[in-house]
């Protein structure tokens, strides 16, 4: 069965002040690990699909990699409006398209 | 305009009725999903589809139906509702396979 694991939990921090976010998982056979954005009181919006181990994507201050187990998403001199859930998601080879996704991690990003 | 759209975007309803939650997508997209979000469980998928006709269930199908006659909606029906359905429900679609997900806005649904 396929497993996603987003830690921490909760994550606060200062204007400025770079971190990781963490998702570890397990799949048979990975097709793709998908990382998503989600404000409060919103449907999660992507941001990134990454598809074999070494494999890098960048979007503004977020930059999310890939080892064959686990997944990070970077947020350098993160702002404010960083400020969001984090889910991360993946989708194994025999998955039929489904997404399995983690818990998330809650970022707040205090000016 | 072009998206994916859910209605209603708030409901309150009795235990023991039926409701169903409406999901419309412009896009052609072949797959849609219906998950559930709940604190502590995060996304939780509910039923599938393939292409209009074809569902299948997910983590946690009871007490929820679905149909699929047009490519572009996929409603999801509480045959009889209960307070352990209160939840945030949101539908998805993607283009296929290797393909992520659009989100709709969610319907927050409350049974009392």
């Amino acid at each position: 069965e396929d497993q996603v694991t987003q830690s921490p939990e909760a994550l606060r921090l200062q204007e400025g002040e770079s971190s990781s976010l963490n998702c570890s998982y397990t799949v048979s056979g990975l097709r793709g690990l998908f990382w998503y954005r989600q404000d409060p009181g919103k449907g999660p919006e992507f941001l990134f699909t990454l598809y074999s181990a070494g494999e890098e994507k960048e979007k503004e201050r977020l930059k999310a990699t890939l080892t064959k187990k686990e997944s990070f998403l970077h947020i350098t001199a993160p702002k404010p409006e960083d400020s969001a859930t984090y889910l991360c998601a993946v989708q194994d080879v025999d998955s039929w398209g489904k997404l399995q996704f983690g818990a998330g991690t809650q970022v707040v990003v205090t000016p | 305009d072009a998206g994916i759209t859910q209605s209603p975007r708030y409901k309150i309803t009795e235990t023991g009725r039926q409701v169903t939650l409406m999901c419309h997508q412009t896009w052609s997209h072949s797959y849609m999903f219906w998950y559930r979000q709940d604190l502590g469980h995060g996304l939780r998928l509910i039923y599938y589809s393939a292409a209009a006709d074809i569902t299948d269930k997910g983590e946690v199908p009871d007490g929820y139906v679905v149909s699929r006659s047009k490519t572009e909606n996929f409603p999801l029906t509480l045959e009889s509702a209960t307070r352990s359905q209160t939840s945030v429900y949101f539908c998805a679609s993607s283009a296929g396979i290797g393909y992520g997900y659009t989100f709709g806005s969610g319907t927050r649904l409350t049974v009392v």
